[in-house]
């Protein structure tokens, strides 16, 4: 199996720019998706596929990915984008058919 | 729309065998491309993903947990069930039932999650 690695926080004030990002060995041939969730709630799906938005996911959030990196983007921050995200990948040439990152906890300042 | 909703024990004792159902509506497991996953998140760490049934009934399953885990299905009464055997405290756990559609615009990714039941493990 393999790890997709996050930073454990990421710390941002309202109105500026926050990124997070997922790394691992082979990410470039895979799918990423990310989550956002709140305390007490359910994951959220707010970009699949490297860089698509479900229906309902403000463009400040945005994704993307260079190489082994995938990064969340979301411009704009509001204090209602204080969560856990969490990063995603789908391995179907894998036993370990879906892999989560070990998450990231945005701080709004 | 779609909705889905876990249902089983809040507590368990260590070695009992954990049964849990996913009660969904919007949706049919029976139509091509669609399934049905368990993941589950113990308590401020990381999701974890358990098991996944296909339309066809085909059957994936984490491979840490792969002895201990089964999941069923019962399309009449729009239903997934996961049984997870000799549980331990480090099960205790949110977990959570998520439809996915391998033949969607979102093939791979989780788009619509239940809200979670806390499975606590303790004698």
């Amino acid at each position: 199996s393999y790890v997709l690695t996050q930073p454990p926080s990421v710390s941002v004030a309202p109105g500026q720019t926050a990124s997070i990002t997922c790394g691992e060995n082979h990410l470039g041939r895979k799918a990423v998706h990310w989550y956002q969730q709140k305390p007490g709630q359910s994951p959220v799906l707010v970009v699949f596929d490297d860089s698509d938005r479900p229906s309902g996911i403000p463009e400040r959030f945005s994704g993307s990915k260079s190489g082994n990196t995938a990064t969340l983007t979301i411009t704009r921050v509001e204090a209602g984008d204080e969560a856990d995200y969490f990063c995603q990948v789908w391995d179907s040439s894998s036993d370990h058919l879906v892999i989560f990152g070990g998450g990231t906890k945005l701080t709004v300042l | 729309q779609i909705t889905l909703k876990e249902s089983g024990p809040t507590l368990v004792k260590p070695t009992q065998t954990l049964t849990l159902t996913c009660t969904f509506s919007g949706f049919s497991l029976s139509s091509s491309g669609v399934a049905v996953g368990w993941l589950r998140q113990p308590p401020g760490k990381a999701l974890e993903w358990l098991s996944l049934i296909y339309w066809d009934d085909d059957k994936r399953y984490s491979p840490s947990l792969k002895n201990r885990l089964t999941i069923t299905r019962d399309t009449s009464k729009n239903q997934v069930v996961l049984t997870l055997t000799n549980m331990d405290p480090v099960d205790t756990a949110t977990y959570y039932c998520a439809h996915l559609d391998v033949s969607g615009v979102i093939s791979s990714a989780f788009e619509y999650w239940g809200q979670g039941t806390l499975v606590t493990v303790s004698p």
